[in-house]
C-alpha cells in the first residue's frame, strides 16, 4: 500500500524557517518524481515545487523562489521541502504527492509528451507563520 | 502562465442528481487535465486523469471528458460521499502546474 507521510509543521515567526519531510512507503520511490502542494486555511490548492526521480532536476512556484528548496534521499525514501524567510502568506497545509505519467495511447507518440498526475497524496502538514 | 476558472464555483444539489462542472484553459492545453476531489480536512483525492481516464478506484459515475480549453466532470447520480470540492490540474506545462479554484459541491 502506497503512503506518504508528512512531518515538520508548526507554530513559526515570521522571517523564520523550518524542513517538512515526507516519508514514502509502498512503492519503488527512486522510480517517481515528487511534488509539494500547499493550500492556505479555506483556500484552494497551490502547485509549490516539483523534484526529478533522481533529485538531479527542481523546480519551484515564483511565489517560493528563492526561499524554498526541495531534495529527496532516495536512500531514505524521504522528500524534504526546506523553507527560509518565512511569511505570514506562507500559512498552509503542505501537500507531498507522488508524480504518475500517462503515456499510452495518444500520449505514446514520440513527438507527444506523458500526461502528469498526483496519484497519492499524504495526510498533510500545518504550517502556521505568525508572530 | 496558463489559468484555469470552473463554473460554478459552487453548487446545491440532491442525492442522485446528475452534476456537471466545467473547466475551461486560458490557451489549449490539449487533454492534459486532471480532477481532484477533496472533502474537508482530508487531501485531494485523483478521480480523473489525461481529461477522461477513470483511475483505479473510482467509482464509474464519475466521468471526464474535454479537450483543448473546455473540459467538464460529471457525475451521473450524487451520492452522500460525493459532497466535496472539486478542483480541475492542468499538467500541460508540467512540472509548473496550475489548479483550478475549485467548485464546491454541497446539499440542497
Amino acid at each position: 500500500e502506497v503512503q506518504l507521510l508528512e512531518s515538520g509543521g508548526g507554530p513559526e515567526q515570521p522571517g523564520g524557517s523550518l524542513r517538512l519531510s515526507c516519508s514514502a512507503s509502498g512503492f519503488t520511490f527512486n522510480n517517481y518524481d515528487m511534488t509539494w502542494v500547499r493550500q492556505a486555511p479555506g483556500k484552494g490548492l497551490e502547485w509549490v515545487s516539483d523534484i526529478s526521480d533522481s533529485g538531479g532536476a527542481t523546480y519551484y512556484a515564483d511565489s517560493v523562489k528563492g526561499r524554498f528548496t526541495i531534495s529527496r534521499d532516495n536512500f531514505r525514501n524521504t522528500l524534504y521541502l526546506e523553507v527560509i524567510s518565512l511569511r505570514a502568506e506562507d500559512t498552509a497545509v503542505y501537500y507531498c504527492a507522488r508524480k504518475a505519467s500517462h503515456s499510452s495511447g495518444y500520449y505514446s507518440h514520440p513527438s507527444v509528451s506523458p500526461a502528469y498526475y498526483f496519484d497519492y497524496w499524504g495526510q498533510g502538514t500545518l504550517v502556521t507563520v505568525s508572530s | 502562465d496558463i489559468q484555469l476558472t470552473q463554473s460554478p464555483l459552487s453548487l446545491s444539489a440532491s442525492v442522485g442528481d446528475r452534476v456537471t462542472i466545467t473547466c475551461r484553459a486560458s490557451q489549449s492545453i490539449s487533454g492534459y487535465l486532471n480532477w481532484y476531489q477533496q472533502t474537508p480536512g482530508k487531501a485531494p483525492n485523483l478521480l480523473i486523469y489525461a481529461a477522461s481516464n477513470l483511475q483505479s478506484g473510482v467509482p464509474s459515475r464519475f466521468s471526464g471528458s474535454g479537450s483543448g480549453t473546455d473540459f467538464t466532470l460529471t457525475i451521473s447520480s450524487l451520492q452522500p460521499e460525493d459532497f466535496a470540492t472539486y478542483y480541475c490540474q492542468q499538467s500541460y506545462s508540467s512540472p509548473l502546474v496550475t489548479f483550478g479554484p475549485g467548485t464546491k459541491v454541497d446539499i440542497k
